[in-house]
């Protein structure tokens, strides 16, 4: 049983595309991030929801748009990919504000050429 | 606001032999404090947490870290590495009042034969 699960695992896209990567929960957090990791290894929050509800919202252009349509679910959508959007982009939960730490999802990797 | 230095970027050592790898932060308010690990293409795993009580805390792995409130310091230490905890190793804080966590830079442990 997968506790934290994206798909799809690679994706590889031309720039200008739009794409959409989905991550779905089944630990019952009530918490759920998205990440990016760059080629450096360099983790960076990009959004934050809890119980639906965006509750951060890092400096990420307005072409990602996190969804989140029940705490389960929090779905990532790109338009317009640049090269620059090329990098490993991960998904977690939390209960508790954290306390116990996150859940990782093993990441989408996603290359634009 | 808080903030994480992991002070080496790279720790190479031999099998067998012992490894500490350091982070200090800084931070406002209190905060609770963890280790994750990164082995090669896989999301980041939960090594082991400080919430309060003792500040020597234990993990998966064999992995040990201990809490120094003075010198803001939570520095990771096996006694004995194996050629598979060759991986990455991110410290991270998360406010006690719930809140986003800050992860490090990253640390990468490569184990040699």
């Amino acid at each position: 049983d997968t506790a934290v699960s994206q798909t799809p695992k690679y994706l590889v896209t031309q720039m200008g595309n739009d794409k959409s990567i989905k991550c779905e929960q089944n630990l019952g957090h009530d918490t759920m991030y998205w990440y990016k990791q760059d080629s450096k290894k360099f983790l960076k929050i990009m959004f934050s929801y809890n119980n639906k509800e965006l509750i951060i919202n890092e400096t990420v252009p307005n072409r990602f748009s996190p969804k989140s349509p029940d705490k389960a679910h929090l779905n990532l959508h790109i338009n317009s990919l640049e090269l620059g959007d090329s990098a490993v982009y991960f998904c977690a939960s939390s209960q508790a504000g954290g306390l116990y730490g996150y859940t990782f999802g093993s990441g989408t990797r996603l290359t634009v050429v | 606001a808080q903030s994480v230095t992991q002070l080496d970027s790279q720790v190479p050592v031999f099998e067998e032999a012992p490894v500490e790898l350091r982070c200090n932060y800084s931070s406002s308010v209190s905060v609770y404090l963890f280790w994750y690990v990164q082995y090669p293409n896989q999301g980041l795993q939960l090594l082991l947490k400080y919430l309060s009580g003792s500040t020597l805390v234990k993990g998966i792995n064999g992995f040990e870290a201990e809490f120094n409130k003075s010198q803001t310091s939570f520095h990771l230490r096996k006694p004995s590495v194996h050629i598979s905890d060759t991986a990455e190793y991110f410290c991270a804080v998360s406010p006690t009042n719930a809140g986003k966590s800050t992860f490090g830079d990253g640390t990468t442990l490569t184990v040699k034969p």
